[in-house]
């Protein structure tokens, strides 16, 4: 099993439009959670931390479920300039250390 | 003026080649990382320097060998790759090793022909 698992979409979605990303991860000992996001031919940037209780950064909200290994990204009222992948990334304590371990990202692409 | 500066942004080179990628953070952060990110694959840890040293080596091929002379700088030297090594590599710094965010550098994009 992988450790970060992610459905590679594409999402494709109008303006306006509210769309969720789903992310499992299989290392229940996982420590720390975060969304990146990735432009076309870019270099991943930080998008929002994930926390227990669940956090909100405008149109962008984060949940976690820890029982269910389970990371969510809700963003509402989608932009065309939320086209992008969105990589779910969690730190796995033990053998590797406290790393970021990657999954292969949801590809997002808003339509006009 | 990006935190965490790589060099070059393309590269091209043939299987018996010697060339070396640079990395450079302007962040005065503790660690430093080296990923590969192939095609249609999440991104791949290779290196780990944690205060310049090596901490993690993802069972990497010797013909990758990362360098890390200071805090602010790492070199990923590279020889006698093959074609199946080209992809994005991506430095990466974060502020200390483990749990905390990391801050990408825009990656270089290496063709071996």
């Amino acid at each position: 099993r992988k450790e970060v698992e992610q459905d590679p979409g594409p999402f494709n979605v109008p303006e306006g439009a509210t769309v969720a990303f789903n992310c499992t991860y299989s290392n229940s000992a996982s420590q720390s959670f975060f969304w990146y996001r990735q432009d076309c031919r870019k270099e991943p940037k930080l998008l929002m931390s994930v926390y227990s209780s669940g956090n909100e950064d405008g149109r962008f909200t984060a949940q976690l479920n820890r029982a269910s290994q389970y990371i969510s990204l809700l963003i509402r009222d989608s932009k065309l300039s939320d086209s992008a992948t969105y990589l779910c990334v969690v730190t796995v304590y033990g053998g590797s250390q406290g790393n970021l371990i990657f999954g292969k990202g949801t590809k997002l692409s808003v339509k006009p | 003026e990006t935190g965490v500066t790589q060099t070059p942004r393309h590269l091209v080179m043939g299987m018996t080649n010697k060339k070396s990628l640079k990395c450079e953070q302007h962040l005065g952060h503790n660690a430093m990382y080296w990923y590969k990110q192939s095609a249609k694959k999440p991104l791949e840890l290779m290196f780990v320097y944690s205060l310049e040293e090596r901490v993690e080596n993802n069972s990497v091929p010797s013909r990758f060998s990362p360098e890390c002379p200071n805090s602010s700088h790492l070199f990923l030297h590279l020889h006698t790759l093959q074609p199946e090594d080209s992809a994005l590599y991506l430095c990466a710094s974060s502020p200390g090793h483990g749990g905390t965010e990391a801050f990408f550098g825009q990656g270089t994009r290496l063709t071996v022909v």
